[in-house]
């Protein structure tokens, strides 16, 4: 089993439409959590952290079930411009190292 | 953006030569890294560095080498390309805060192609 695992998609949406990915992990001591954003031919960037508490940034929404062990990344009302590849990050207690997900790709049509 | 540089940006050698990409960074960071990003397989870490001198292998450090003599500079060596060897290296920087998070930041990619 992969240490942290996506559907690849994509997930094909139109333009004002609300869409879910999700990112599951296998390791319980996992600490930090992260979405990325990553755009064709271009690199990863920082999207949002993931808080135990859940956290909100604009139409972005970011949660984390412990118990299940997988985080969530909510997008409301989506964008052309939301089309890309959405990374997954998680991290170790005591470990300064990321584990990527292989990304979950969103194309948002008009 | 974070202020990270990486150099070449594109590269196109033949198999058994000696290749070095550069990542630089104004940020100071402690934390430097360098990984590979292939189809099928998402980002994975080649090397990593948490100090000048200081590194350390990743999941996939055969056939790649790294050295940091400064803080802002980490060099990734590929002493024989390999056909295998062809993909975007990404280097990324990172400096935990108290809160104990660990936030990469992403230089913009050096495309290798391995003839």
């Amino acid at each position: 089993r992969k240490e942290v695992e996506q559907d690849p998609g994509p997930f094909n949406v139109p333009e004002g439409a609300t869409v879910a990915f999700n990112c599951t992990y296998s390791n319980s001591a996992s600490q930090s959590f992260f979405w990325y954003r990553q755009d064709c031919r271009k690199e990863p960037k920082l999207l949002m952290s993931v808080y135990s508490s859940g956290n909100e940034d604009g139409r972005f929404t970011a949660q984390l079930n412990r118990a299940s062990q997988y985080i969530s990344l909510l997008i409301r009302d989506s964008k052309l411009s939301d089309s890309a590849t959405y990374l997954c990050a998680v991290s170790f207690v005591g470990f300064q190292k990321l584990v990527f997900g292989t990304g979950t790709r969103l194309l948002v049509s008009p | 953006d974070a202020g990270i540089t990486q150099s070449p940006r594109h590269k196109v050698t033949e198999t058994g030569t000696p290749v070095t990409l550069r990542c630089h960074q104004t940020e100071n960071h402690r934390y430097m890294y360098w990984y590979r990003q292939d189809p099928g397989h998402g980002l994975r870490l080649i090397h990593y560095s948490y100090g000048v001198k200081d590194t350390d292998k990743g999941e996939v450090s055969d056939g790649y080498s790294v050295s940091r003599s400064k803080t802002e500079d980490f060099l990734l060596t590929l002493e024989s390309a390999t056909s295998s060897q062809t993909s975007v290296y990404f280097c990324a920087i990172s400096e935990k805060t108290s809160g104990g998070n660990n936030e990469q930041f992403f230089g913009p990619g050096t495309r290798l192609t391995v003839l």
